[in-house]
This record gives C-alpha cells, structure tokens and sequence, in this order.
C-alpha cells in the first residue's frame, strides 16, 4: 500500500486566500484524522472521521476552518481566509477499526500564509 | 488542560548510551499508550505501545516502562545511536475511543 496521501506537501499563499489540503486514507482503514504540528503547540488534533462521519471536531480553531470527508478515500481540510498564523505542517493520518488502533500518518503539508 | 505531559523537550544522548523520555498522564480511563517517532520532514509512526495489563514492554532496543498507581510511562532506548536522533511523542487513548493524546514532544539528538 502506498500510505497515507497528502497532497499539495507544500502550500504558500497570501493572507486571506482560500487553502485547501487533501488526503487520501489507507484503503480500508475507516478512521480519519487532520493534525496540526507547531513549534509552540506540538501536535494538535484538529478533527476526526469515522466512517465518514465527524466524530470530534472540538480541535478545529475556529469557524475558518472545515474539513469534509465525502467518501472512505477522500478528505479535505480548508482554510477560508487563511491568515499568518496558520502556518505549520498539517497530517493527515488514518487508523483501521475503532478504539486504539495505530494511525498511520502522511507524510504532511507544510502551509506557510505570508 | 495537557492530558499528557511530557519531558524533557530535548535530550543529547553519546552513542552507546541510555535515552529516557517520561510521561505522566491524569484520565485513568486511558488504556493504551504509544510511543511515535518523527524524523524531519516526516510524519510520526508508531514504534512501540503499552496496555496497563503489563508494566513493561521491549522491543529490540525499545522499552516501555509502565507505572499504573503513578500514571506514569517511559520510553527507554538502550545502546542510543545517531539513527535515533528524532523527536518521540508519547500519547494515550482509551480503547472505546479513537483520540491520541498527544505529549508535547522530546527532541533526541545522539552523538557519535
């Protein structure tokens, strides 16, 4: 299997333009996550899919941010307006089954919003 | 509130020697604890994880040793090698539920 797929690995825009980021899950795994890595926050989570569902998007930051997951071997994660402050490297990783079973994670976007 | 801390941030290590990173958590409802590696520009990947019903776990050079009555775990890397060098993550979940918790992250940096 390839892994986890994220596409673009690097973004760089302007303040207050839209970004979109994509990941394309293990197939066969039915749970999804978007993290946020930076320096001062570590690694956050942003919000998780099972079966394509929201489970717990109690770590998106505010209402700029949405993510969908339109089928098993698709989701997006969109900034709208993106600002400076969200600059930092976003996974998505991927887990099969429930309860505590290993993520997989991408290999990352590096956003920078200038 | 941190679910999980972690410490130090960083450690130097000499190769051939013992690395340790600890962790402390509060929820006891947590059952599962992993350890993740990161290298630069890569994503974490899981290296090695631990269920309350053992107090340790040992792969290869990786140890996890596990105090219930504390909360506490830590990672052990016997024998440190500059391949080591990375930053490691520990989290907890509870088994009925998908979310790590992550730890803030320890940067390991081995000389030779």
């Amino acid at each position: 299997d390839a892994g986890v797929i994220q596409s673009p690995r690097h973004e760089v825009t302007e303040m207050g333009q839209e970004v979109t980021l994509r990941c394309k899950p293990i197939s066969g795994h039915n749970s999804l996550f978007w993290y946020r890595q930076t320096m001062m926050r570590g690694l956050e989570l942003l919000i998780y899919f099972n079966n394509n569902v929201p489970i717990d998007d109690s770590g998106m930051p505010e209402d700029r941010f949405s993510a969908k997951m339109p089928n098993a071997s698709f989701s997006t994660l969109k900034i709208q307006p993106s600002e400076p402050r969200d600059s930092a490297v976003y996974f998505c990783a991927s887990s099969f089954g429930s309860g505590s079973d290993e993520q997989y994670f991408g290999p990352g976007t590096r956003l920078t919003v200038t | 509130q941190q679910q999980v801390k972690q410490s130090p941030q960083s450690l130097i290590v000499q190769k051939g020697g013992i690395s340790i990173i600890n962790c402390a958590y509060e929820n006891t409802a947590f059952d599962y604890f992993p350890w993740y590696q990161q290298f630069p520009g890569k994503g974490p990947a899981l290296l090695i994880a631990i269920r309350p019903d053992v107090s340790e776990k040992k792969e290869g050079r990786f140890t996890i040793s596990f105090n219930k009555s504390a909360k506490q775990f830590s990672l052990h890397i016997m024998d440190s090698q500059p391949g080591d060098s990375a930053t490691y993550f520990c989290a907890a979940s509870t088994y009925n539920f998908n979310k790590f918790y992550f730890g803030s992250g320890t940067k390991l940096n081995v000389k030779p």
